[in-house]
């Protein structure tokens, strides 16, 4: 069974700070991994998708990058907000099977 | 993106009776796919629904359980049957976009908790 793990499982940071939030898989074969925001009790918001062949992408404050190599995507968020404070999830996708990390639960305090 | 219409967005429902949540999708697509969230804890894969074929349910889920329709290619209902407290979870559906790639899109889900 494929292994998404999400590093830290919680962060707290003052607004302002740039912060990076960690995504680890065990195959590297993947076709795809797409990071998501998650308010609490709600749905997911999609953020970013990287496809297998790209090494980043950016959306505004946002950019992931991927490692295939070495089974790990980061999300960075620059000058962070109170409204970032959220869940953030990655998902690693391998053909048709999608797998969720437990997600980094991120307070950015005023 | 597409956009996806849950209902209802939370409700307290008595063990023993049944939910059917609704989830309506702006566009025609293909599949749909039902997730279970439990607290604390990442999503799972409970089935995906076709039109016009019986669901596909992962390990762990059956039918008499989670029953789910799918009656067109932008709609999709799931039932939890005969619910419990441990069947307190969100519940998502999900649809998928070729573009530049498969992508993932969710709706605003639904908060249950079983008294």
């Amino acid at each position: 069974k494929q292994e998404v793990t999400q590093i830290p499982a919680a962060l707290s940071v003052p607004e302002g700070e740039n912060l990076v939030l960690n995504c680890s898989f065990t195959d590297s074969a993947i076709y795809n991994l797409q990071w998501f925001r998650q308010d609490p009790g709600k749905g997911l918001t999609s953020l970013l998708l990287i496809q297998s062949s790209q090494r980043e992408q950016t959306s505004g404050r946002l950019n992931a990058s991927l490692d295939k190599s070495s089974g790990r995507s980061t999300l960075y968020i620059a000058a962070s907000q109170p409204g970032d404070s959220a869940t953030y999830l990655c998902a690693v996708r391998y053909g048709n099977q999608f797998y969720f990390g437990t997600g980094t639960s991120l307070t950015v305090i005023p | 993106s597409a956009v996806i219409s849950q209902k209802p967005s939370r409700d307290i429902c008595q063990r023993g009776t049944s939910l059917t949540i609704q989830c309506q999708v702006d566009s025609q697509v293909t599949m749909m796919f039902w997730y279970r969230q439990q607290p604390g804890q990442s999503l799972t894969l409970i089935a995906t629904a076709n039109q016009g074929s019986e669901a596909t349910y992962e390990s762990g889920f059956v039918i008499d359980k989670f029953p789910i329709s799918r009656p067109n290619l932008t709609f999709s209902t799931l039932t939890v049957s005969n619910m419990s407290p441990e069947d307190s979870s969100i519940y998502l559906c999900s649809v998928e976009e070729t573009g530049q790639g498969t992508e993932a899109f969710f709706g605003q889900g639904t908060r249950l908790t079983v008294v």
